[in-house]
């Protein structure tokens, strides 16, 4: 159950877009349409922005999209906004005779 | 409204035991697998355990495997996680989580275990 790998960091313009990679393996991303993603601000609880690699919960803004291609998953903030500097994590399921869960390493997003 | 409120955290010296628990409520909880996720101080998400929503199957994280357990109670709307051989690596906020196809929709606010002599 390795972690799935994320860029420790990217920041961006307001108005800007960015996009944060989540790579996996076989195993987990490649394997599975069930990734997603979490936005987290300091001292919260994790919030789900995206799930089955591309899907919006009701409610959370039509900014965050996601992709995936191959091992790797992608998350796109458009529109770059100050509230959207936090931290975001990217979870997939893998399995081996029962569920499993990994979550990537985070990515910390700045608003510059 | 949906709403998930863990507690049993604290000091406990390693070696020791610990059992969190998380009461849901807003939702019908026997029809949802959920989940314990923990996050060390300054540090990023590590998935802990998975419960079905009728406790038939579980699994958890090798870091976890044998030391803790995790069980839910249907009718007291609870999940439980029970944590022995507690280690200063598990120092960490626990996290549960309602889980619907592999996503974790609705989070707790979490519960501070800190393992230290």
């Amino acid at each position: 159950q390795s972690a799935l790998t994320q860029p420790a960091s990217v920041s961006g313009s307001p108005g800007q877009s960015i996009t944060i990679s989540c790579t996996g393996t076989s195993s987990d991303v490649g394997g599975y349409n069930y990734v997603s993603w979490y936005q987290q601000h300091p001292d919260k609880a994790p919030k789900l922005i995206i799930y089955d690699v591309s899907n919006r919960p009701s409610g959370v803004s039509n900014r965050f999209s996601g992709s995936k291609s191959g091992n790797t998953a992608s998350l796109t903030i458009s529109g770059l906004q100050a509230e959207d500097e936090a931290d975001y994590y990217c979870s997939s399921y893998t399995r081996r005779d029962t569920p499993l869960y990994v979550f990537g390493t985070g990515t910390k997003v700045t608003v510059l | 409204e949906v709403q998930l409120v863990e507690s049993g955290g604290g000091l406990v010296q390693p070696g020791g035991s610990l059992r969190l628990s998380c009461v849901a409520s807003g939702f019908t909880f026997s029809s949802y697998e959920m989940i314990w996720v923990r996050q060390a101080p300054g540090k990023g998400l590590e998935w802990v355990s998975y419960i079905s929503n009728g406790g038939g199957t579980i699994s958890y994280a090798d870091s976890v495997e044998g030391r803790f357990t995790i069980s839910r109670d249907n009718a007291e709307n609870s999940l439980y996680l029970q944590m022995n051989s507690l280690r200063a690596e598990d120092t960490a906020i626990y996290y549960c989580a309602r889980t619907l196809t592999a996503r974790f929709d609705f989070w707790g606010q979490g519960t501070l275990v800190t393992v230290s002599s």
